[in-house]
């Protein structure tokens, strides 16, 4: 399976304030996402991360609010700006290997749990 | 959109007992995944189903998929100390996931 970093593991951030989340694959893939799981929720995708591209953003989330970098194959960002409480949940970035046996299985990272006061 | 719903949302289970987690969908789903989620970890995969009707075993996990492709349930039997955490059924569009709420199972031994 696909070794899958992300960067900061968990943080404390003040209101207004942006993060930035490193998500780091072992190998190159086509297909990464970043999805947002508040406490005690499920997971709500908030993009595709396209490499070379804008990223694909469901609805509810904005570019603006949520910016995200896919410069090469391997690696992601995806920034929380101006943040408010109700941005407190576990960020998780999750790709698609290419070698896959099983079509569209996602492989997630271990989460940034951000809490804002 | 796709929506997936999940129940029961929690799932209080004795040690040595059998239980069953369902997911239904708003719409026909294509294929649909499962996933679990240790308290403090990160979802992982457990099982993609396909096929109208189709029954997959892990063990002591059987999955299985509706017949209309619209539903699909969980059945842990014998459950154990290491079956705690979130279970997720997933419904699949273009590489989207649709997340279903979630089943969160304690046991008490």
């Amino acid at each position: 399976s696909a070794v899958i970093s992300q960067k900061p593991s968990r943080d404390i951030c003040q209101r207004g304030t942006s993060l930035t989340i490193q998500c780091q694959v072992d190998s190159q893939v086509t297909m990464m996402f970043w999805y947002r799981q508040q406490p005690g929720q499920s997971l709500t995708l908030i993009a595709t991360a396209n490499q070379g591209s804008e990223a694909t953003y469901e609805s509810g989330f904005v570019i603006d609010k949520f910016p995200i970098s896919r410069p090469n194959l391997t690696f992601s960002t995806l920034t929380v700006s101006n943040m408010s409480p109700e941005d407190s949940s576990i960020y998780l970035c999750s790709v698609v290997p290419p070698w896959t046996t099983l079509w569209e299985t996602q492989y997630f990272g271990p989460g940034t749990r951000l809490l804002v006061l | 959109g796709q929506q997936v719903m999940q129940i029961p949302q929690y799932q209080h289970v004795q040690e040595g007992e059998d239980f069953t987690t369902y997911c239904n969908s708003s719409t026909t789903l294509s294929n649909i995944q499962w996933y679990k989620q240790r308290p403090g970890g990160h979802p992982v995969f457990l099982i993609q189903l396909v096929k109208s009707g189709e029954v997959k075993k892990q063990k002591r996990l059987t999955f299985q998929f509706g017949e209309a492709k619209k539903n699909s349930s969980l059945h842990i039997t014998a459950t154990q100390t290491t079956d705690v955490g979130t279970y997720f059924c997933a419904g699949i569009n273009d590489y989207k996931l649709s997340f279903g709420a979630g089943t969160t199972v304690t046991v008490r031994a």
